[in-house]
């Protein structure tokens, strides 16, 4: 166990919809990273933050934002949702600026749109 | 632009046939390469973080190995239960901040 949970397990949404999906950190670690993988790929990083800032992003849209808060905990948060949307998205936590810094990943939510 | 490359996409092994899974990489900054287990439905657990060339991490049957351009995998002698995808990762400072790049992963499927 890596000590970082998401929820929930899974969400079944409707195109056009909104999705929230939550993450709580492993203890001691101010850095969150979240992914999305789809079937049969690797993950691709959508944005880390740092401190309750974002301070990095990946090749994903503006409908895909976060929020990270005091005690660690953050959000995934996606607008307009489409068919393409559908993944496992992960998150993961760990200590910034740790040179060759480890990240451990959570469970990840399966997110499906119809 | 910074690509992870693993081959090969399958691998099927019997029980105890050693083998090794192939990760390239280019990318600039590399500040170290990791390698993932992924179970079904589940998220990656990690296994090795290797930094510079000629390093080796070793952790019961598997050996993970790293030179300038590729880093393998070694499995020796494997068994059921090493039966997953393996993802190897490169991370790479961009714009001030350390990004993890994963290649597609090695589907690995150990038989009795």
């Amino acid at each position: 166990e890596t000590g970082v949970t998401q929820s929930p397990t899974h969400l079944i949404k409707t195109r056009g919809q909104q999705v929230t999906l939550r993450c709580s950190s492993q203890s001691g670690h101010n850095t969150v990273s979240w992914y999305q993988q789809a079937l049969g790929q690797g993950p691709q990083f959508i944005f880390q933050y740092y401190r309750e800032e974002e301070n990095g992003r990946g090749n994903f849209p503006p409908r895909f934002s976060g929020l990270q808060f005091p005690n660690y905990s953050s959000e995934l948060n996606v607008n307009a949702l489409e068919l393409d949307d559908s993944a496992l998205y992960l998150c993961a936590s760990s200590t910034f600026g740790q040179v060759g810094y480890e990240q451990y990943f959570g469970p990840g939510t399966r997110l499906t749109v119809t | 632009e910074d690509q992870v490359t693993q081959s090969p996409e399958a691998l099927r092994l019997q029980e105890g046939e050693s083998s090794s899974l192939n990760c390239s990489y280019t990318v600039s900054g590399l500040r170290g390469l990791f390698w993932y287990r992924q179970d079904p439905g589940k998220g990656p657990e990690f296994l090795f973080t290797l930094y510079s060339a000629g390093e080796e991490k070793e952790k019961e049957r598997l050996k993970a190995t790293l030179t300038k351009k590729e880093s393998f995998l070694h499995i020796t002698a494997p068994k059921p239960e090493d039966s997953a995808t393996y993802l190897c990762a490169v991370q790479a400072l961009s714009g001030g901040y350390n990004k993890l790049i994963f290649g597609a992963g090695t589907r690995l499927a150990v038989h009795p």
